[in-house]
């Protein structure tokens, strides 16, 4: 089966730095995204692995270690906007050949002032 | 550009009832998804359509089906409501099968009484 897992919450610091972490067991890994979602809004895309590494997008930085099925999401110089919840979700080959997109249950996460 | 539409905003049917959800995505876009959240919960994974075919389905019941039209739109059908159906239905589109991002809806909430 598929299953992701990943903190239920997280509390930190206005102007701090902290990390989402997500590990995930699938049978056709393709990649890993993390999205943002404020209360009452849409997820929002933050950004995609498929290789190992680091991908930087201003603040925010992801991680992919496709040996490890591990990843995470990396959130530099905190801000109160940045208090929403954070998902990771895999995209998935199943073995009828079609991708789906699992997602994790969602980091909340708190920036205290 | 428009970005992805759902109707209605707001839904309240009685336990036994059938529920219709709407959206209509992207310009250009193929490929719809439907997520279930239960409040304070994560996005599970509902439908995939592309090209006007059901590509995956996640773990629900045969009462939760859909379909696409010609024009990408799509409709999420719920027979025989229960309590538990309650729940903000999100639908997200994205560019082609392959593509990573995926542009989410303000989604349906859908109350079971």
């Amino acid at each position: 089966g598929q299953s992701l897992e990943q903190p239920s919450e997280v509390t930190a610091v206005e102007g701090a730095i902290v990390q989402i972490n997500c590990t995930y067991q699938t049978s056709g890994f393709y990649g890993l995204s993390w999205y943002q979602q404020h209360d009452g809004g849409a997820p929002t895309f933050l950004s995609y692995n498929a290789l190992d590494g680091l991908e930087e997008t201003g603040r925010f930085s992801s991680f992919l270690s496709r040996s490890d099925s591990y990843g995470y999401l990396l959130l530099q110089e905190l801000q109160m906007k940045d208090s929403a919840s954070y998902f990771c979700a895999v995209r998935d080959l199943g073995n009828t050949g079609g991708f789906k997109t699992i997602f994790g249950a969602g980091t909340r996460l708190f920036v205290k002032a | 550009e428009a970005g992805v539409t759902q109707s209605p905003t707001h839904l309240i049917k009685t336990r036994g009832q059938q529920a219709t959800l709407r959206c209509s995505p992207i310009s250009g876009h193929t490929s719809v998804y439907w997520y279930q959240q239960a409040l304070g919960l994560g996005l599970q994974f509902l439908l995939w359509y592309d090209e006007g075919e059901e590509r995956n389905r996640g773990n629900f019941p045969p009462r939760f089906s859909g379909r696409q039209f010609p024009n990408y739109s799509s409709e999420l059908n719920v027979n025989a409501l229960e309590l538990e159906d309650s729940a903000l239905y999100l639908c997200a589109s994205s560019l082609s099968p392959t593509a990573t991002e995926a542009f989410f809806g303000q989604g349906t909430r859908l109350t079971v009484v």
